[in-house]
Formats: C-alpha cells, sequence, structure tokens
C-alpha cells in the first residue's frame, strides 16, 4: 500500500463547477500537509498547506482529517486555468522529506 | 528573489555513460532536496542535505549516484554509469533553516529531464 494514495482522475469538469479531491495518508506521525499544482512539464508549485482547523485561500479550501487519515481538497467556481494536476504530499515528524501522492489530474472544460 | 535553479533542463546521454546534474538553491536556504519521478510514478525522495551535510540518503537508489555539495552552496547529482531505469525527471528543491511553521515548504525548481538510450 502506498503511504499516499490519490485518485489519478482526471476529473473533467465544466466551468463554475465546484470539485473536490481527497488523498489518504497511511502513516499517523504525519505531521505536515500540502497541496501542490503541478502544470505539465513544470515543477510542483504550492498551492496551499492543510491545518487542523481547515484553511481557505479563495476559491480553495483544505481540510484535514487526522482520525481518518485524510486530506481534502475543494475548488470552487472552476476555471479554465485550474486544468493541472493536484499532488497531496505528507511530510512525517522527524523527517524533511516530502511524500508525494500520484496526483490527481483535473480539467476543467470551457 | 531568483528561485531554485537547475542545469541542465534536458539532458540524454546513452546507457554506461556519465551526466551531472546542477541545483542552486534559494538564497539563505539550508535545506536542499533532490526528487526524482519516473514514467507513470509519483515523485520520490533521494536526498537531503542540510548545509553541507547529507541529512538524511534513504532515498538514494544504488551507488551509482553521488550527490554532493560543497561549501553548503549548490549542489551536484551524479549518475556513472546510467542506466535505461535512470530515465525521469530530477527535482532539487530548497527550503529555509529548521521545521517550525511555515519554514518546512519546500520551492522546487524546473527540474532536469534526463533521457537514458
Amino acid at each position: 500500500r502506498k503511504e499516499v494514495e490519490q485518485d489519478p482522475g482526471p476529473f473533467n469538469v465544466p466551468e463554475g463547477a465546484t470539485v473536490a479531491f481527497n488523498c489518504t495518508y497511511s502513516n499517523s506521525a504525519s505531521q505536515s500537509f500540502f497541496w501542490y499544482r503541478q502544470d505539465c512539464r513544470k515543477e510542483p508549485k504550492l498551492l496551499m498547506s492543510v491545518y487542523s482547523s481547515g484553511n481557505e485561500d479563495g476559491r480553495f479550501t483544505a481540510q484535514l482529517n487526522r482520525a481518518s487519515q485524510y486530506i481534502s481538497l475543494l475548488i470552487r467556481d472552476s476555471k479554465l486555468s485550474d486544468s493541472a494536476t493536484y499532488l497531496c504530499v505528507v511530510r512525517s515528524s522527524g523527517t524533511y522529506k516530502y511524500i508525494f501522492g500520484t496526483g490527481t489530474r483535473l480539467k476543467v472544460l470551457a | 528573489e531568483a528561485g531554485v535553479t537547475q542545469f541542465p533542463s534536458h539532458s540524454v546521454i546513452e546507457k554506461g555513460q556519465t551526466v551531472t546534474l546542477r541545483c542552486d538553491p534559494i538564497s539563505g536556504h539550508d535545506n536542499l532536496y533532490w526528487y526524482r519521478r519516473v514514467m507513470g510514478k509519483e515523485i520520490k525522495f533521494l536526498l537531503h542535505f542540510v548545509k553541507e551535510s547529507k541529512q538524511d540518503e534513504s532515498g538514494m537508489p544504488n551507488n551509482r549516484f553521488l550527490a554532493e555539495r560543497t561549501g553548503g552552496t549548490y549542489s551536484t547529482l551524479k549518475v556513472q554509469p546510467a542506466e535505461l531505469e535512470d530515465s525521469g525527471v530530477y527535482f532539487c528543491a530548497s527550503s529555509p533553516p529548521g521545521l517550525a511553521g511555515g519554514t518546512d515548504t519546500q520551492y522546487f525548481g524546473p527540474g532536469t529531464r534526463l533521457t537514458v538510450l
């Protein structure tokens, strides 16, 4: 079983739709959680960190459920420019290394 | 502020040859990481430097890979001799000192796409 699991998609949604991605992690010692965005043939870029209390940044909302060991990302009012791969990333306590999921591919259609 | 830079952006070599990848982290970032993505797989950790010291080498696949960070500034990753399965995208990332809130965010470079024929 992979340490970080994501549905690879693709999720094809129309502009303006709301879409949600989930990610599960297996290591209960995981301490930091992130969503990164990766465009085709580009580097991963931080979208947002995920905190226990949940956090929101404009159209993006991230949630963390430690009891069930999953992280979610909600995108409201999808834009064409949101089309990308969304990477779930976890860091365990006592280590600096990131553990990546395979990514969820989103396509927003006109 | 300049981001993480990597050189070259692409490299095509034949099996058995040697390739050296370079990474320049963000200025002031003590932590430097190497990751790799092979086709169809997730991005995987290779190793972590704190300044010039190797902190964690647990992801290095074998002794054909050698990473250095002399002087604690830029880093090189050498693959010698290269094998077909080494093909993929090699990302470098850096982060500020420590793991306090917010400082564990890693900033990635554009990657080096390595093709071994």
